[in-house]
């Protein structure tokens, strides 16, 4: 089966600026969840997509914000970018709730 | 509040050797779970481990193994016969009520030749 993939890889914006990040699962998983890793606050949990509906959200503002499809596939969305938004961004999808299986994250730079 | 706490930064070890990481853990839930995620320079997140509350049993994978000790709250992980490839970021992580996953700030382990 392949692994979880996240599009793109990199991405450099600039502050005041919108990013859409996307994350296809590990096939016949149904639970996508968000991350957002950096070197001060390590991981911290953004939000957690089951059947197209959010089931589980972090602390983090409404300038965060995602969406599941009917196929699994998930995007997230940041609007108004600030500086600090810059991180590397990780989804990661279970099958059973019990155990996350992660992607290669996307790394964003916010100039 | 769920928290999860890894109290070493940094370790050490010396190849073929055996390291202990520790994680202590703080919940209200009676049912979870534990898992150790590494996660090398290639930044893939790599589920290592994994350890159900309900379970006495300590999990043990090839060359890692658990300590759980659900009364002190406690999960350390041990990986004998270090390698160089084990050097890695290394988050223990806490999961209850479907998906909801706490991660520790982490332990970077090294290995040395």
């Amino acid at each position: 089966k392949a692994g979880v993939t996240q599009t793109p890889r990199y991405l450099i914006k600039t502050r005041g600026q919108q990013v859409t990040l996307s994350c296809s699962p590990i096939s016949g998983h149904r639970s996508v969840s968000w991350y957002q890793q950096t070197p001060g606050q390590g991981l911290q949990f953004l939000f957690e997509y089951f059947s197209e509906t959010q089931r589980n959200k972090g602390n983090f503002p409404g300038r965060f914000s995602g969406r599941q499809f009917s196929n699994s596939r998930s995007e997230m969305n940041v609007s108004t970018l600030e500086l600090g938004d810059s991180a590397l961004y990780l989804c990661a999808s279970s099958l059973s709730g019990n155990e996350q299986y992660f992607g290669p994250g996307t790394r964003l730079t916010v100039t | 509040a769920q928290t999860v706490t890894q109290s070493q930064p940094e370790m050490s070890v010396q190849e073929a050797e055996t390291v202990t990481l520790s994680c202590t853990y703080d919940t209200s839930e009676s049912d979870y779970y534990l898992f150790w995620y590494k996660q090398p320079p290639s930044r893939q997140m790599i589920l290592v481990i994994r350890q159900e509350a309900y379970k006495q049993q300590n999990a043990t994978e090839n060359r890692f193994s658990v300590n759980f000790q659900k009364a002190a709250k406690s999960f350390s992980l041990k990986i004998s016969d270090s390698q160089l490839g084990d050097a890695a970021m290394y988050f223990c992580a806490h999961q209850y009520n479907f998906n909801k996953f706490y991660f520790g700030s982490g332990t970077k382990l090294n290995v040395k030749p």
